[in-house]
């Protein structure tokens, strides 16, 4: 199993240029998860997917678009980049398999964004 | 580089010492923790999880200790190694959430 694929995994933008960065998942995960990450700021959820066909705001949703393509994709848009988003943006899924289950995030390894 | 390092609160060790790593969180409504690494250029990795049914837990080398009556958690590392050097995130969820809440992070540096 790969686990949590992301791609690209480094990218430069210029400001108000548009990208989607993908996301895949081989574990048959229901919820699926975008973040950023910041120097100081840690984790911070951008949208969320808790199975297929749903999606919700995180923390930090503004300027981004999200979409779950299937069980197994979640995608991330950014329409008219801004300086501010230059971050690292990961990925994440866990199984969820129920109101009283809790299970961890598994994490990709991460797209390196900077928008000039 | 990876620059999630900047501005954490960072422990140094001498490798073969016992590591211990504090986290606290704000939320009494939450039973569910976790302990994850992260390694430069790499994304986070479960470590270990707990329940607030329980106030300890081990696994290879790492105990996680958790104190629901001031809201604390820790995470204990024995005979800390090289390759234990990264940044170390708690995470905590109320039982059924479909969201996580991540603290700062704490760099562990671990010197020969």
């Amino acid at each position: 199993n790969a686990g949590v694929t992301q791609t690209p995994k480094f990218q430069v933008l210029k400001t108000g240029q548009s990208m989607t960065l993908q996301c895949a998942q081989d574990m048959n995960h229901n919820s699926m998860y975008w973040y950023r990450q910041d120097p100081g700021m840690g984790l911070r959820l951008i949208y969320y997917s808790a199975s297929e066909g749903t999606t919700d705001k995180g923390e930090v949703p503004n300027g981004y678009n999200v979409s779950r393509l299937n069980k197994r994709e979640f995608s991330l848009r950014l329409e008219s980049a801004a300086p501010s988003q230059t971050s690292v943006y990961f990925c994440a899924s866990r199984p969820d398999r129920g109101h009283s289950d809790n299970s961890p995030l598994h994490f990709g390894n991460g797209t390196r964004l900077t928008v000039t | 580089g990876e620059s999630v390092g900047l501005h954490l609160p960072t422990l140094s060790v001498q490798e073969g010492d016992n590591s211990i790593i504090n986290c606290a969180y704000s939320n009494s409504a939450s039973d569910y923790f976790i302990w994850y690494k992260q390694e430069s250029g790499k994304g986070p990795q479960f470590i270990i999880d707990i329940r607030s049914n329980m106030d300890k837990r081990q696994g290879q080398r790492v105990t996680v200790l958790l104190n629901k009556t001031v809201k604390h958690l820790s995470l204990q590392i024995a005979a800390t190694q090289p390759g234990d050097s990264a940044v170390y995130f708690c995470a905590e969820t109320p039982m059924g959430y479909s969201t996580l809440t991540f603290g700062k992070g704490t760099m562990l540096l671990v010197s020969p």
